[in-house]
Parts: structure tokens; sequence; C-alpha cells
């Protein structure tokens, strides 16, 4: 199986800092690695897809980028809303792992 | 616009068994890759087993291989996840997304005596 290592696995943070949240997995998945946002009692939420790419709707703050087995999800400026858990996914090949999470509160 | 909606779950026995239904709308059934992610209280999520878009192949998580089974019928746009012999570690809300991009709001499953 591939293992997917998230850090942090909290973060606090200030309104308009840069954030920034890694995901690093065994072995090469390509690009094929997702993230999400989920709020308390909410269903995860797709913020960026095949590691880059950003999902319809979602604002631009978010970014995702990639090299080797080593992803990144930046927020460029911290809005309140953006305050909640992220999750990557690697969808390469099953089973489907996910990082543990990163809890983002605001300092 | 694309809705998942799951039912049946509920609290039930450990040994006991369980059916979940997602139903799909807004978007062709047949031509996606569907799976079910189940989320304990407070922790990760976590894959539990996906179909590919005919049904022809499915795919488990180890700890519930020969447990559950995933299953589909695309002409009535429902994705299934019969679950027995439960045991307390299945306990979680359990989602159904569409390849990872859209997700169901969950439905809860308790396994307690």
């Amino acid at each position: 199986d591939i293992q997917v290592t998230q850090s942090p696995s909290s973060l606090l943070a200030s309104l308009g800092e840069r954030v920034t949240i890694t995901c690093q997995t065994s072995q090469s998945i390509s690009n094929n690695l997702n993230w999400y946002q989920q709020k308390p009692g909410q269903a995860p939420m797709l913020l960026i897809y095949y590691a880059t790419s950003l999902q319809t709707g979602m604002p631009s703050r978010f970014s995702g980028q990639y090299s080797g087995r080593s992803f990144t999800l930046t927020i460029t400026s911290l809005e309140p809303e953006d305050i909640a858990n992220y999750f990557c996914l690697q969808h390469y090949s099953a089973p489907w792992t996910f990082g543990g999470g990163t809890k983002l509160e605001l300092k | 616009e694309v809705q998942l909606v799951e039912s049946g779950g509920g609290l039930v026995q450990p040994g006991r068994s369980l059916k979940l239904s997602c139903a799909a709308s807004g978007f062709t059934f047949s031509n996606y890759y569907m799976a079910w992610v189940r989320q304990a209280p407070t922790k990760g999520l976590e894959w539990v087993a996906s179909i590919t878009n005919s049904g022809g192949s499915t795919y488990y998580r180890d700890s519930v291989k020969g447990r559950f089974t995933i299953s589909r019928d695309n002409a009535k746009s429902t994705l299934y996840l019969q679950m027995d012999s439960l045991r307390s570690e299945d306990t979680a809300t359990y989602y159904c997304t569409r390849s990872g991009a859209d997700w169901g709001q969950g439905v809860m499953v308790t396994v307690s005596s």
C-alpha cells in the first residue's frame, strides 16, 4: 500500500498569513493526488485535483504544487472561512490512502 | 448539480448486517468510478471500497474484505455497500463519493451492543 505522510498535523496561523501543508508519498504516484477541506459536521470538499488543478468554484488563494513524491497545498492569504481540516488523498492505486489530516486554527 | 444521498445507516449489534445505499443524480452514473469512504468519530478519512463504472471490478481495504460488498445498479443510479459481520471498529460516518470529486453528506453507522 502507498503510505501518505501529511504534515503538520495541526497549524496555528493568523489571518492574511501564507499557509503551507505537505503530503509525502511512499512511492511515486505521478500527479494522482487530491486536496480536500473538511469543516466539522460536513463532508469533505475537493479543493485541488491532480495535484495542481483548482476545483471549479474554489478560491484562487488555494493552490497545489508537487515535485516527485512531495505535494504541497498553499493558502496564499488565510481567510476566516479557511479554518478547517485539510486532507490529501492519493488515488494512483488501490487502496486509496489519505494523509492523516491537518487541523488549521487561528492564532 | 451532482447529488449523492446516502441512507441505511443506524445502530446495529456486533455481528449483524447493514446495507447502505447512495442515490446519485445530476450526472451519468454509469460513467463513473464510485467509492465508499468512512470516518470514525474525531478521526481521519479511510477508504473502504471502490467499484468501476460497469461494476466489473471491485476493490476493498483489507479490514473489510470478506465482510463488505460494494455493488451498483446503473439503471437506478444507486451505489450500495452491504456490510456483514459488523465490528465495533466499523463505527463511522460512511460517505459515498464520485471518483473522489463529489461527496454525499454521509450516513452514520454505529456498531454497539
